[in-house]
């Protein structure tokens, strides 16, 4: 079946840093990548929605300055956390869209800025 | 807009028995897709069920059902003969609309599992 690497897995980075996660789409092509943050017990909160070889769409509310993402290839898209804060702590998740109404998940990132 | 409501946010139930989780939504498309994802203790988020708004028959997948009422917006999801391994976060979700992606999820619903 379709697979998204998404990597790493769990990161800890000190206040003020920068953090890049990679989402790959292993043995398909992900023209549309979306980028979720989920809190502890709730639900996932769309944050953006990238395509390949143009700018991202950002949600109302997300500061795109502060979570870059770029989607430069069919099987590579980023999320940049810049300059991130404790409250950027968080679990992300990626997902690419297959087409037919498929969506493969990412296994998600544990972010801890302390 | 368009919304999805999962009413209840723990239910546990015995091992072998079945259960229900809630879902309704709120759509003025006509066409539509609605779906159950499962997210274990591991946070992976795995498909369970999927229904297209189109399809009268009630989708089912072994153990897992759905009860698909579109005039009443709502699109129950049955576990029967439940299992240790079924303990997870359940998210009913929704997409809509010609040429819409997005996916729009619920609250979720927590289910425990009890031996």
């Amino acid at each position: 079946g379709a697979v998204v690497s998404q990597h790493p897995s769990w990161v800890i980075c000190k206040s003020g840093t920068s953090v890049k996660i990679e989402c790959r789409s292993l043995d398909f092509q992900a023209t549309t990548m979306f980028w979720y943050r989920q809190f502890p017990k709730q639900s996932l909160m769309l944050m953006a929605t990238s395509n390949e070889g143009s700018k991202a769409t950002y949600e109302q509310g997300v500061e795109k300055d502060k979570f870059l993402i770029n989607h430069a290839s069919l099987t590579l898209s980023t999320l940049t956390v810049t300059s991130a804060h404790p409250e950027d702590s968080s679990f992300y998740i990626c997902s690419a869209y297959q087409g037919a109404y498929g969506y493969t998940f990412g296994s998600g990132t544990r972010l801890t800025v302390v | 807009a368009q919304t999805v409501t999962q009413s209840q946010p723990e239910m546990s139930v015995q091992e072998a028995e079945t259960v229900t989780l809630s879902c309704t939504y709120d759509t003025s498309e006509s066409n539509y897709y609605l779906f159950w994802y499962k997210q274990p203790p591991s946070r992976q988020m795995i498909l369970v069920i999927r229904q297209e708004a189109y399809k009268q028959q009630n989708a089912t997948e072994n153990r897992f059902s759905v009860n698909f009422q579109k005039a009443a917006k709502s699109f129950s999801l049955k576990i029967s003969d439940s299992q240790l391994g079924d303990t997870a976060m359940y998210f009913c979700a929704f997409i809509g609309g010609f040429g819409n992606e997005k996916l729009t999820f619920g609250t979720g619903t927590r289910l425990t599992i009890i031996p």
